[in-house]
This record gives structure tokens, C-alpha cells and sequence, in this order.
């Protein structure tokens, strides 16, 4: 167990839907990484937070946001879903020290019918 | 920006052999480089990491060597068990302002046949 939990564990929904992901990472940390698996793409980097503001992105889509609470906790939601967007979704987290290590959570595996 | 190249895609041995997986990346600015087990269905899980004030480093079973001047890095894996299947990534975490992003190569499926 890393530490870093993420609800739902599976989600299905239908095209044009929208959906939040959760994500808590370990005690302390303050960066959390989202990032997207699927068969073809492999594992891409979408957006980072750090102590609730946006500190990196990466290819994310405009259909997609995410969010870092006060409580550090973070949500990334998706929208207008599209059958291209079913994916395994991880969150990770990284400690304030200078240690680069992230930990990964056990992700939501979302299927878009 | 980073560009991670992983190969080969995928991999075969038999147990009790070595397997070696090799990536290069794009970013001379890139300074971790962390290879992750992927299980089928679970999280990533960190194996090893490498940065770049470092040439090689080695954990029982398992090494990875960088050479910056070339961009590359390398996994070695001895003495392989059937529990050492799974996909393996490599990753590079670009320095300067990135705040720690990891842009992961395609993965290697390694088959360790008993």
C-alpha cells in the first residue's frame, strides 16, 4: 500500500457524461500528478498540483480539469466523455523533501460506453 | 519537451537468465530516472532509481547504469523468476522547471518463463 488512495476504484458510464475522480495522497504531501493509461498511449503525464495551485500540465484535454482542496485532496473531472477516454486513471503523490519519488495510487479504471 | 524511447516493447527469457531493458531520452536537463513494475491491473511500483550525479546503481537482483553523454539508461535484471513478469517502465523526470512531471517510456513486457 503507497498511501495515496483513489475512489471510485471502477466507473462506467455512457458517452457525453461527465465523471470526478478522487484522489488523497500520502500524509504530508503536497504534490499530487495525474496521469492517464490506456492500451495505445501508454502512461502520460496530465496535470500536477502543488499546495493547491497548478503547477505543471501536460497533454490534458480542455474536456478535462482537476482541482487541489485545502485538505490536499484532489479531483480530476472529466467531461463530455468519449469512448477514446476509457482508461485506467492514477494519481500520485510526492513528498516536500527533495526525494523525486512519487507514489502511485491503485487508480479508477473508467469505461466509457 | 521529454521524450522517453523504451525498448524492446517486449521480452522473454527463461528463468535464471538476465534481461535488460533500455530507454533513452531526449532532455539533457532530465537529472531522475526511475524504473516502475507494473503489474496486470495494479499500480506502478517504483524498483529502482537512478539520478544523474550517479553512473550505476544496484539493488540485489536488479542494476540500472546511465550515461548521460549518450542519453541512455538501462535496467538489468539477474537471476530472473517467474515473479519478475510484468510491465516495466522507465520514466525521466525533466529538471529545471518541472516540477517533478515523470514522462514515461512505452513499457516492456517481460515474460520469465519457468
Amino acid at each position: 500500500d503507497s498511501g495515496v488512495t483513489q475512489t471510485p476504484k471502477h466507473l462506467i458510464t455512457a458517452t457525453g457524461q461527465r465523471v470526478t475522480l478522487r484522489c488523497s495522497p500520502r500524509s504530508g504531501d503536497l504534490s499530487v500528478y495525474w496521469y492517464q493509461q490506456s492500451l495505445d498511449q501508454g502512461l502520460q503525464f496530465l496535470i500536477q498540483y502543488y499546495n493547491g495551485e497548478e503547477r505543471a500540465k501536460g497533454n490534458i484535454l480542455e474536456r478535462f480539469s482537476a482541482q487541489q482542496f485545502p485538505d490536499l485532496h484532489s479531483e480530476l473531472n472529466l467531461s463530455s466523455l468519449e469512448l477514446g477516454d476509457s482508461a485506467l486513471y492514477f494519481c500520485a503523490s510526492k513528498s516536500l523533501t527533495g526525494d523525486n519519488e512519487q507514489f502511485f495510487g491503485p487508480g479508477t479504471r473508467l469505461t466509457v460506453l | 519537451g521529454e521524450n522517453v524511447e523504451q525498448h524492446p516493447s517486449t521480452l522473454s527469457v527463461q528463468e535464471g537468465d538476465s534481461a535488460v531493458i533500455k530507454c533513452t531520452y531526449s532532455d539533457s536537463a532530465s537529472n531522475y530516472f526511475p524504473w516502475y513494475k507494473q503489474e496486470l491491473g495494479k499500480r506502478p511500483q517504483l524498483i529502482i532509481d537512478i539520478r544523474s550525479n550517479v553512473g550505476e546503481k544496484k539493488d540485489q537482483r536488479i542494476a540500472v547504469t546511465l550515461n548521460k553523454t549518450a542519453k541512455h539508461f538501462s535496467l538489468h535484471i539477474t537471476e530472473t523468476q517467474p515473479e519478475d513478469s510484468a510491465v516495466y517502465f522507465c520514466a525521466a523526470n525533466a529538471g529545471g522547471t518541472s516540477y517533478g512531471k515523470l514522462t514515461f517510456g512505452q513499457g516492456t513486457i517481460l515474460t520469465v518463463h519457468p
